[in-house]
């Protein structure tokens, strides 16, 4: 069963870092590409950053481009991103989803969830 | 960079259909994929590839992708099918290479 559990979240101050980790099982991780998703509060969901199985590409939302970076240890099954500079829009719960290829990217699993809150 | 177009919501009646909506500029030329998400809860994928059902999503959900608008349909809605649906798609010459559309909140009367 594939299982991928966040953890990191929580409330910073604007300017703030954080450090999100998704720890992956149930499938080979170094395998498929990951991605995080994050979704505002009543909001829709927006695609921040991937990361290919041997961490050899990376991509990123403009709206993160400079401030986050997403890196993996596919020794120990696990995903991370590294958020700094953090603003109030970064507010939201942020997904760590494995990804599909087969001409098209999807997800084919979703984490639960962290939430991280950017406030003074 | 490439835009999905969703309706906001969809009503419907217990045992009526749904259909969902997701417009963009030759998106039948995209691969299509559908997610669900319950209040509280993360998504679940609900179709990929335009019309391709995971384990564990009943039959009534179907999906169709033609021109400019891809089409995610709910045969017999029941009341556990009220939720949030968004689309997606894939383009490696897009930034970003993921887009998803604005969401449909489908809710049954």
């Amino acid at each position: 069963e594939v299982q991928l559990l966040e953890s990191g979240g929580g409330l910073t101050q604007p300017g703030g870092s954080l450090r999100l980790s998704c720890a992956a099982s149930g499938f080979t991780f170094s395998s498929y590409a990951m991605t995080w998703v994050r979704q505002a509060p009543g909001k829709g969901l927006e695609w921040v950053s991937d990361i290919s199985g041997s961490s050899g590409r990376t991509n990123y939302a403009d709206s993160v481009k400079g401030r986050f970076t997403v890196s993996r240890d596919n020794s120990k099954n696990t995903l991370h991103l590294q958020m700094s500079s953090l603003r109030a829009d970064d507010t939201a719960v942020y997904y760590c989803a494995k990804t599909v290829y087969g001409g098209s990217y999807h997800i084919d699993y979703w984490g639960q969830g962290t939430l991280v809150t950017v406030s003074s | 960079s490439y835009v999905l177009t969703q309706p906001p919501s969809v009503s419907v009646a217990p045992g009526k259909t749904a259909k969902i909506s997701c417009g963009g500029n030759n998106i039948g030329r995209k691969s299509v994929h559908w997610y669900q998400q319950k209040p509280g809860q993360a998504p679940v994928l609900a179709m990929y590839y335009d019309g391709d059902r995971p384990s564990g999503i009943p039959d009534r959900f179907s999906g169709s992708n033609s021109g400019n608008t891809a089409t995610l349909t709910i045969s017999r809605v029941e009341a556990g099918d009220e939720a949030d649906y968004y689309c997606q798609v894939w383009d490696s010459s897009s930034d970003p290479p993921y887009v998803f559309g604005s969401g449909t909140k489908v809710t049954v009367l």
